[in-house]
């Protein structure tokens, strides 16, 4: 079975400030897909961003990327000039594609961001 | 798109009593699926569909859940008889496929008293 470890229960940091989520998995699939979603308040669950396993280059979009290490199943995430607006909790989620299929979660990571 | 919709977005009740939430999925997606988020377990899968049909139900907890999806727009989980243990914020969330994206609705949360 697949889990996925998020060893930051909470982090804080200043505005405008980079900070970065970690994220590791254990699996022994070699094709899959990673994710970070986001929780703000509101309990809405958001995509953030996606990252197929077979893609060596790392997703970004707009202020978050993510650093990818395959052979380190290591999946974190970058939130570059951290706005009010990003606290939220930030879930990592594995899925392998083919089989049985499922969205395994992270514990998640609290982020606050400090005006 | 609309997104995922879900109703009612809170629901309080009382131990014993029949409980249904509902969801309808963005059109176009064959996966719909049901999630439970709890502080003490996370987020858990419940059940998802393909093409209406439940596909994996092992994450329901017990019989006192169900889950249907009579056509493509709506789906229902019901817990009947609730218990306090069963509050928590429900999830529903669809995907055109199994390798895409899933997209959450804004959730349910349920206070069983």
């Amino acid at each position: 079975a697949q889990t996925v470890t998020q060893s930051q229960p909470e982090m804080s940091v200043q505005e405008a400030e980079t900070v970065t989520l970690s994220c590791t998995y254990d699996t022994s699939e070699n094709n899959y897909y990673l994710f970070w979603y986001k929780q703000p308040p509101s309990r809405q669950m958001i995509l953030v961003i996606r990252q197929e396993a077979y893609k060596q280059q790392n997703a970004t979009e707009n202020r978050f990327s993510v650093n990818f290490q395959k052979a380190a199943k290591s999946f974190s995430l970058k939130i570059s000039d951290s706005q009010l607006g990003d606290t939220a909790m930030y879930f990592c989620a594995f899925m392998k594609p083919f089989g049985n299929e499922k969205l395994t979660f992270g514990t998640g990571t609290r982020l606050t961001i400090i005006p | 798109d609309a997104g995922v919709i879900q109703s009612p977005r809170h629901e309080v009740t009382e131990m014993g009593q029949e409980v249904t939430l509902r969801c309808k999925p963005i059109s176009g997606h064959d996966y719909l699926f049901w999630y439970r988020q709890t502080m003490m377990r996370g987020l858990e899968l419940l059940i998802y569909f393909n093409n209406n049909v439940p596909i994996d139900d092992s994450g329901m907890p017990e019989d006192r859940f169900s889950a249907k999806m009579p056509n493509a727009s709506f789906s229902t989980l019901k817990i009947q008889p609730s218990e306090p243990r069963d509050s928590a914020v429900y999830f529903c969330a669809s995907s055109p496929d199994l390798q895409e994206t899933q997209y959450f609705g804004p959730g349910t949360r349920l206070l069983v008293l």
